[in-house]
């Protein structure tokens, strides 16, 4: 019963240090996605994924990049992080139903803190 | 992306029943309405999502207006566990085609014992 699985939990780096941001999923998803929520906001959109081998831009990709090598990863990196960058960051995934059926299943969370 | 519109906090009783309401005037015809809340320290989770009917499932209901330009969430009996931010969301698409969902601010929802 595993679903959407984040790691780190939670992380702190200083300005400058770089990282990865793990999401794994157990439900043969095809498309994942990375948000960020900052305090008393919705989750804005970083990049996304429609299958193995591919990423996309979502609403704020700056300073962030994304791999999917495998369906079940979806790797979130930042090369130089910023104090902007702290934030919760969510993934999520869902299957590639049309129609109505759009709903994502998240994990829960990697609290980052940039010093 | 069409915008939603909902009231920032809520509070109602336990074991009351909670109508979250939800503007949605600029939706078009082929939009889902979505329902997704978060618990404190959790991800979203979705809750329920409609059309044009009403529809019903496990967690809650969901009332669409007849002009589709609104809908209300309600939760029959609320318990403490139902505390949450609700994200009333309609379905968008990214620049390559792919559905997305836009997140506003939710309505917090404070549960009193």
């Amino acid at each position: 019963n595993a679903g959407v699985t984040q790691t780190p939990k939670f992380r702190v780096l200083k300005t400058g240090q770089s990282m990865t941001l793990l999401c794994a999923q157990d439900m043969n998803h095809e498309y994942m996605y990375w948000y960020r929520q900052d305090p008393g906001m919705g989750l804005r959109l970083i990049h996304y994924s429609v299958g193995e081998g591919t990423t996309a831009k979502g609403e704020v990709p700056d300073g962030y990049n994304v791999s999917r090598l495998k369906k079940q990863n979806f790797l979130l990196g930042l090369e130089s992080a910023a104090p902007s960058q702290t934030s919760v960051y969510f993934c999520a995934s869902r299957d590639s139903g049309t129609g109505g059926k759009n709903i994502q299943y998240f994990g829960a969370g990697t609290r980052l803190s940039v010093l | 992306d069409a915008k939603t519109t909902q009231p920032n906090s809520m509070e109602s009783n336990e074991e009351e029943p909670v109508h979250l309401p939800c503007n949605h005037s600029t939706i078009s015809g082929t939009d889902y309405i979505h329902w997704y809340r978060q618990l404190p320290s959790q991800g979203p989770e979705y809750v329920i999502h409609g059309l044009t009917s009403n529809v019903n499932n496990r967690m809650a209901s969901l009332a669409i207006a007849e002009d589709r330009k609104s809908s209300t969430l309600i939760l029959h009996r609320a318990t403490l566990r139902d505390a949450a931010v609700y994200y009333c969301i309609l379905r968008a698409v990214t620049s390559q085609g792919a559905q997305k969902l836009v997140f506003g601010q939710g309505t917090r929802l404070t549960i009193n014992p």
